[in-house]
């Protein structure tokens, strides 16, 4: 069953503008990483957080992690056309288990 | 370094058909495992393996078989396809189990008429 909910499950932004997705979980966690899936591709990994760290960035990405409300956020800054793509959450501990997706579109 | 790599991209079978699905990785990765993805289901692990020789079942294992001979390849053989089997496929492979990284491959779409 899927551990992660995403939310909203579409979103839909002008360039330049932010993207803030968040993810739900039911049980504990010893990580949680966020994945983007182009359309008709494989998914790309784009960071992890573990569940000792409450923030973390890479490049345009920034997520947090609340494990008191058992939730986490990504915020994609200043998005381009490029960004848009479909967005999982997945967490650990052991085997990966994916939430449902959300899909990202960002209008030149 | 080719990372994940599946075979065949696109199949189409008839109910009742087996097939092999290909994985292959060279990153040394002793963790991989598939997953398939339907439409508003997200990803949902079928079977997956923590080393060679050794392999267990995920979410949805029913109708599916797996074997880990090598470190690198995990092939999933589906015994007699159905349509409900219709779905894309994707391998994933990282260096421990849910503690890294996950690598995918591209994914096979399988059609089963």
């Amino acid at each position: 069953s899927q551990q992660g909910e995403e939310d909203p499950q579409a979103l839909s932004i002008q360039e330049g503008e932010n993207a803030t997705m968040n993810c739900s979980y039911k049980t504990s966690i010893n990580n949680l990483q966020w994945y983007r899936q182009n359309s008709g591709r494989g998914l790309v990994h784009l960071i992890l957080i573990r569940s000792n760290e409450r923030e973390k960035h890479s490049g345009r990405l920034r997520v947090t992690l609340d494990t008191s409300k058992k939730s986490s956020s990504l915020l994609i800054t200043a998005s381009r056309a490029a960004d848009t793509a479909s967005y999982f959450c997945a967490t650990s501990p052991g085997k990966l288990v994916f939430g449902k997706g959300m899909k990202l579109t960002v209008n030149p | 370094n080719a990372g994940v790599t599946q075979t065949p991209k696109f199949q189409v079978l008839k109910t009742g058909q087996s097939m092999t699905l290909q994985c292959a990785q060279d990153m040394n990765h002793e963790y991989m495992s598939w997953y398939r993805q339907d439409p508003g289901m997200g990803l949902r692990l079928i079977h997956y393996s923590v080393g060679a020789g050794i392999t267990d079942q995920g979410e949805v294992p029913n109708g599916y078989n797996v074997s880990r001979s090598t470190t690198e390849d995990f092939p999933l053989r589906l015994l007699s396809a159905a349509p409900s089997q219709t779905s894309v496929y994707f391998c994933a492979s990282s260096y421990s189990n849910g503690g890294t990284e996950a690598f995918f491959g591209q994914g096979t779409r399988l059609t089963v008429v």
